[in-house]
């Protein structure tokens, strides 16, 4: 079975620092899919960055990037330069090979302190 | 373009009473899904839709039914609602089962099962 974990509830950064999000995973699918998104207070879903499992370069968009390590089923994203409207709930998810589930971790709360 | 739009946005239920969730999307998108969000558990998969007439079955099926009849709508039906449903559901779509592409989420709805 697929699973996501997110072993980290809450983090802490200062502001202007980088911070690294961790999240590994479990499939047995050669082809699959990893998501980022982010929620704020307000609720709403943000994408932020995929990696798919064939990529062989770690995937990049603005501050954000995804370290990805296959050997170590691991998917952790990294922010750069935190800034205060960063803090919200972070969610990395999975979608399987066949493309018809997309599963998620728990989440990790990100607080940027000023 | 007003993307993934969700009907009810906050819903207060009895034991018992049945609701229908809307979910609608203006993107021609294939794929839908429904998810319930539950403190410190993630977003949860419920039932998903890979085009009109075809729909299976998430993480966490029970106690909700789903049709598709057109490309557009994606309604999630609680036909006998429990405590246990209260929680934030999210429809989500994405262009087809196969793409890279993230899912596109609509805003929520709130449902609290009294």
């Amino acid at each position: 079975a697929q699973k996501i974990t997110q072993t980290q509830p809450g983090m802490f950064v200062q502001e202007k620092e980088a911070v690294t999000l961790d999240c590994t995973y479990d499939t047995s699918d050669q082809s699959y899919g990893l998501f980022w998104y982010k929620q704020p207070s307000s609720g709403e879903m943000i994408f932020l960055i995929y990696q798919g499992s064939y990529d062989e370069q770690n995937a990049t968009e603005g501050r954000y990037s995804l370290n990805f390590q296959k050997a170590r089923k691991s998917a952790n994203l990294v922010i750069s330069a935190s800034q205060l409207g960063d803090s919200a709930m972070y969610f990395c998810a999975m979608r399987d090979g066949g493309g018809f589930k997309t599963i998620f971790g728990a989440g990790t709360r990100l607080f940027v302190k000023a | 373009n007003a993307g993934v739009t969700q009907t009810p946005k906050f819903q207060v239920l009895k034991t018992g009473q049945s609701m229908t969730l809307q979910c609608a999307q203006d993107m021609n998108h294939e794929y839908m899904s429904w998810y319930r969000q539950d403190p410190g558990m993630g977003l949860r998969l419920i039932h998903y839709s890979v085009g009109a007439g075809i729909t299976d079955q998430g993480e966490v099926p029970n106690g909700y039914n789903v049709s598709r009849s057109t490309t557009e709508d994606f309604p999630l039906r609680l036909l006998s609602a429990a405590p246990s449903q209260t929680s934030v559901y999210f429809c989500a779509s994405r262009p087809d089962s196969y793409s890279n592409q993230p899912q596109h989420f609509g805003d929520g709805t709130r449902l609290s099962i009294l």
